[in-house]
Formats: C-alpha cells, structure tokens, sequence
C-alpha cells in the first residue's frame, strides 16, 4: 500500500516564495503528482513527476527524488490567488484495471497574506 | 466542452435513504473515479472504472455500488445512507492514454446523512 506525509499549513505574504513538502512510502511507484484544490472548488492538476529532477511549469516548481521517497512543490512569487489546498498524489502500481489509481496526501493549506 | 460534470450539487438525507449522484463527462475519457473527501482526510478512492462495463473497488468501497453502463456516465449509488456517509464527492476521469495521470475532476457533491 502507500502512505503520504504532508505538513498541515503554511501562512507567506505576497511576492514570497514557499515550498511544500511530501514524502510517500509505497510498494509501487510510477509518478507524482500536484493538485491544487480552492476551498470549495474541485482538484486541479498541477504538475506530474516520473522521473528523478525538477519540472517547472510557470511559477510552480515540483521536485521528485524517487530514492528518498520525497518530492516538492515550489510556488514562487506568490499570488493571493494561490492561497488554497496543496495535494500530493502517487500513481500506483500497474494493476490488472490499469495504471492510474492515485493515493493523496492528507494536503497542505497555504494562506497567502497581503 | 462541460468538462466532467456531478448531479446533485447537494443533497441531505436521513438515514437509511437511498441515492444516486451523477457524473458525467463529455471527453470521452476512458477512466472515471469516484472520491470522498473529509476534513483533514485528503482524498480517497470509493470505486472506479477503467472503461464501459468494468468497476472495480477502490480503498473505502463498502455501503457504495457503481455502475459504468454508458462511457460517459459513472453512478455512484448510497443503497442505505449513513451518518458516516457525509461528506463531499467528486468524480474524476482521464484519457487511458494519459501517463502524466492528470485527472480532471468535477465540481463535487454535498451530502449530509442525518
């Protein structure tokens, strides 16, 4: 099975930059991935690691590092509309019904402060 | 394009009560999940469908059905509501083909079980 460890909130002013933590254990691994969730609206997909390294898309960053177990997301110059849920999401196992069951971390508020 | 879409937006229910909800997506995706999110609990799978025809469990199946009659359709049904059953559920889909494993939610429905 997997398990994600994610901190709980993160308070920055605007215009800072503010790195958000995950580290997973899991039997199978294939991928990271980011979601950004605004309090009340639906997950959207941030960004997706396979590979070892950094990808940046924008103004967010996400590192993975398969051998630790650990990967973040950087959001640098900060926007109040960044202030919102944080989820990391491992890609399971190859099973018999596919690929693509995600297991989220328990995710991380950011409250940007002007 | 609506993208993936849920029906009802909210519900309330009293115990014991059954219900359906709906979600619909119009991007012909092969893959549809249904999640349920709780405070402080991330999100977690109930059941998902890998094509028309086909469900399988997820993590937290028991006291929910499934059925995946139409590709662009995935019904989540509640045979007898429970207290333990409130909380907010999103549907997902995305393209078999898809391996950066971006999944593309819908908006979310609101059942409270009294």
């Amino acid at each position: 099975g997997q398990s994600l460890e994610q901190p709980s909130e993160v308070t920055a002013v605007e215009g800072a930059i503010v790195q958000i933590n995950c580290t997973y254990q899991t039997s199978g691994f294939y991928g990271l991935s980011w979601y950004q969730q605004h309090d009340g609206g639906a997950p959207t997909f941030l960004s997706y690691n396979a590979l070892d390294g950094l990808e940046e898309t924008g103004r967010f960053s996400s590192f993975l590092s398969r051998s630790k177990g650990y990967s973040y997301l950087l959001l640098k110059e900060l926007q109040m509309k960044d202030s919102a849920s944080y989820f990391c999401a491992v890609r399971a196992l190859r099973g018999y019904y596919g690929n693509n069951r995600l297991a989220f971390g328990k995710g991380n508020q950011v409250v940007v402060i002007p | 394009n609506a993208g993936v879409t849920q029906t009802p937006k909210f519900r309330v229910l009293k115990t014991g009560q059954s219900m359906t909800l709906l979600c619909a997506q119009d991007m012909n995706h092969e893959y549809m999940y249904w999640y349920r999110q709780d405070p402080g609990m991330g999100l977690r799978l109930i059941h998902y469908s890998v094509g028309e025809g086909t469900t399988a469990k997820g993590e937290v199946p028991d006291g929910y059905n499934v059925s995946r009659l139409k590709k662009q359709n995935f019904l989540l049904g509640l045979e007898s509501a429970a207290p333990s059953q409130t909380s907010v559920y999103f549907c997902a889909s995305n393209p078999s083909t898809d391996e950066s494993a971006a999944q593309y939610f819908g908006p979310g429905t609101r059942l409270l079980v009294l």
